[in-house]
């Protein structure tokens, strides 16, 4: 069974340019979750997309925004880049109201 | 006070010992409690999943959860250099990982040293 996917796997921009990182589930799963790993500051949650709806975010500003397709792949945005916004982007996908999460190898952003 | 702490390491063990890691938490909500490996510049793997208070065992790994310090280990038996990584503790609420994410340590470094 193939695990949860990302693409692409670098990513490098300039400050102020929009970034846009994609992300397949397992398949059967609906539940597609962005996750944000920047250095020193250890993994925190950004998005929670289900049945192609957000239905969550984190402590993260407007300008971090995404979609869910009828296929349950997901798309993230990072409008306006900042240089804090470097860091390794992590998708996960569950099972609708099943807490175990399982992760992609993630998308590493660097902002310049 | 941060949500859950992690020693950041490094743990540095000989091959074949026993390892112990820990985290401990404050929010009293938290009741499913996870354990991820991450390898240098991978995505996080699902090594341990656990419920409420208890042990789970799966191969040389232990989980051990004690709610009532709210404390939680992973112990892995017979350690491997390939053991070598970030082991990270996450847990969260009883409405489930998707309504508030879940929250993370901020991760381990264990070294096998063969």
């Amino acid at each position: 069974e193939a695990g949860v996917t990302q693409s692409p796997t670098h990513l490098i921009k300039t400050r102020g340019q929009q970034a846009t990182l994609r992300c397949s589930p397992i398949s059967g799963h609906t539940s597609v979750y962005w996750y944000q790993q920047a250095l020193g500051l250890g993994l925190q949650f950004l998005l929670w997309y289900d049945e192609g709806e957000e239905r969550n975010r984190g402590n993260f500003p407007p300008r971090f925004s995404g979609r869910q397709f009828p296929n349950y792949s997901s798309e993230l945005n990072v409008n306006a880049l900042e240089l804090e916004d470097s860091a390794l982007y992590l998708c996960a996908s569950s099972l609708y109201s099943h807490n175990e999460q399982f992760f992609g190898p993630g998308t590493r952003l660097t902002v310049l | 006070q941060k949500e859950v702490e992690q020693d950041p390491g490094p743990l540095s063990v000989p091959e074949g010992a026993i390892v112990s890691l820990n985290c401990t938490y404050s929010n009293s909500a938290f009741q499913y409690f996870m354990w991820y490996r991450q390898y240098s510049r991978k995505g996080p793997e699902l090594l341990m999943y656990t419920y409420s208070s208890g042990n789970k065992e799966d191969g040389r790994f232990t989980a051990q959860v004690d709610k009532s310090s709210k404390y939680i280990s992973l112990f892995i038996r017979d350690s491997q250099p390939s053991d070598s990584a970030t082991y990270l503790c996450a847990m969260s609420g009883i409405t489930g990982g998707g309504a508030d994410g879940l929250t993370f340590g901020k991760g381990t470094h264990l070294i096998i040293q063969p």
